[in-house]
């Protein structure tokens, strides 16, 4: 079935480093691609997202491209701040009438001063 | 215009107990999802609903069952609970399938 895999956290950084989340996923078509985050005690927010191929989501400095060719979304960050710390989700939905969404595990980022 | 809205916030119930969230989606917003987040599983979807419809289903036993009402709202029962069933459970609406999905704050589940 259709999967996400995120690369294996915590990730610490110090603020204004560059930050660079992997994600790649396995899918039978040609999904949706999008990045949530989850500040503590919260929901999941939408932070990004690319529908086909090529694309390019950006948000609050966020980047991700969807690749198709090597089927990754990765997230990216010039220069994170202490606030960008959260736990950040990839994840995938196939076409179609329905809104599943299928998440990678998460990664937390705990960025420092 | 007021967000998802899920109660209660925190739970506690035996094993053995039933239990039932509810959901409040957007004003407007006809599609409901379910989550189950734990710290081993991840985000797991458990269902989802349109139009009082259920659409879709996750890989849940049949002790996980939900339903929704005229006016949207939702709702999810746990029968016979069981420890591994702790766990946040994330609700999700949508003004139809297919579009962006905007998160409630959850219902943390402990079954002790």
């Amino acid at each position: 079935g259709d999967s996400v895999t995120q690369m294996e956290g915590p990730v610490t950084l110090s603020e204004e480093a560059f930050l660079t989340i992997n994600c790649t996923y396995t899918a039978t078509g040609y999904p949706s691609l999008f990045w949530y985050v989850q500040y503590p005690g919260e929901g999941l927010q939408l932070l990004l997202k690319a529908t086909k191929a090529d694309d390019k989501g950006s948000n609050k400095g966020f980047e991700a491209t969807y690749r198709k060719e090597t089927t990754s979304f990765h997230l990216e960050k010039g220069s994170v701040q202490v606030s960008d710390s959260a736990v950040y989700f990839c994840a995938l939905k196939m076409g179609g009438a329905n809104s599943k969404l299928t998440f990678g595990k998460g990664i937390t980022l705990s960025v420092r001063p | 215009k007021a967000g998802v809205t899920q109660t209660p916030r925190y739970l506690i119930k035996t094993r053995g107990q039933q239990v039932t969230l509810s959901c409040s989606p957007i004003s407007g917003h006809r599609s409901v999802s379910w989550y189950q987040q734990t710290p081993g599983q991840g985000l797991q979807f458990l269902f989802e609903y349109f139009s009082e419809t259920q659409r879709n289903k996750g890989n849940f036993p049949g002790r996980f069952s939900g339903r929704q009402f005229s006016n949207s709202r939702s709702e999810m029962n746990v029968s016979t609970l069981e420890l591994g069933d702790s766990a946040l459970y994330l609700c999700a609406s949508s003004l139809s399938l297919d579009t962006k999905a905007f998160f409630g704050q959850g219902t943390r589940l402990t079954v002790v």
